[in-house]
């Protein structure tokens, strides 16, 4: 299994960024997957969820700002991150159960 | 929402020490607590699911016990490759939620 996030970097307040993650070693499409984050030194709050029948769930936090979806035909998993604030600044990781990427590191600030 | 506590938020013990850290939801979350642990630099690494078992290739020098609210993460012996951050998450009921963490450091 592996999961390889990617798509991050520095943006300013306000603006949108769109994370992906490639998966490989697993059928992808038969599985839930996670965004999760970690603000510098803190500690992991879970961010979305989607199911293999792509239903979604948020955190109230990025609920209606943050968007997770999927392509099982590219083994992909995205979230995409509009009106972003500073306090999205974080590392954000990609996860199955069980299995985690390396995370993309997402920077909010003018 | 589901607020988990990690107790104690520090841990000083040293190689070959048993250790035990504990995590307590507000409300009920039958079996569905996760244990992770996470070393400077990495991703958070699955040690325990679902209360007491043990994620493949992880030693049984690991486990979990705990049940409802309270929940604990026992280490036999600890070894020089055990110290870091120690992640609860419950599962049970969205939105999920992570314990702050345990940090493990050398005595």
């Amino acid at each position: 299994v592996q999961l390889v996030e990617s798509g991050g970097g520095l943006v300013q307040p306000g603006k949108s960024l769109k994370l992906s993650c490639s998966a490989s070693g697993f059928t992808f499409s038969s599985y839930g997957m996670h965004w999760i984050r970690q603000a510098p030194g803190k500690g992991l709050d879970w961010v979305a969820y989607i199911s293999s029948s792509s239903g979604t769930v948020y955190a109230d936090a990025v609920k209606g700002r943050f968007t997770i979806s999927r392509d099982n035909a590219k083994n992909t998993l995205y979230l995409q991150l509009n009106s972003l604030k500073s306090e999205d600044t974080a590392i954000y990781y990609c996860a199955r159960t069980g299995y985690w990427g390396q995370g993309v590191m997402v920077t909010v600030s003018s | 929402d589901i607020q988990m506590t990690q107790s104690p938020s520090v841990l000083s013990a040293s190689v070959g020490d048993r250790v035990t850290l504990n995590c307590k939801a507000s409300q009920n979350i039958n079996k569905y607590l996760n244990w992770y642990q996470q070393k400077l630099g990495e991703a958070p690494k699955l040690l325990i699911y679902n209360t007491n078992n043990l994620q493949t290739g992880i030693p049984s020098r690991f486990s979990g016990s705990g049940s409802g609210t309270d929940f604990t993460l026992t280490i036999s012996s600890l070894q020089p490759e055990d110290f870091a951050t120690y992640f609860c998450f419950q599962h049970n009921s969205w939105p999920l939620t992570f314990g702050s963490g345990t940090k493990l450091e050398i005595k």
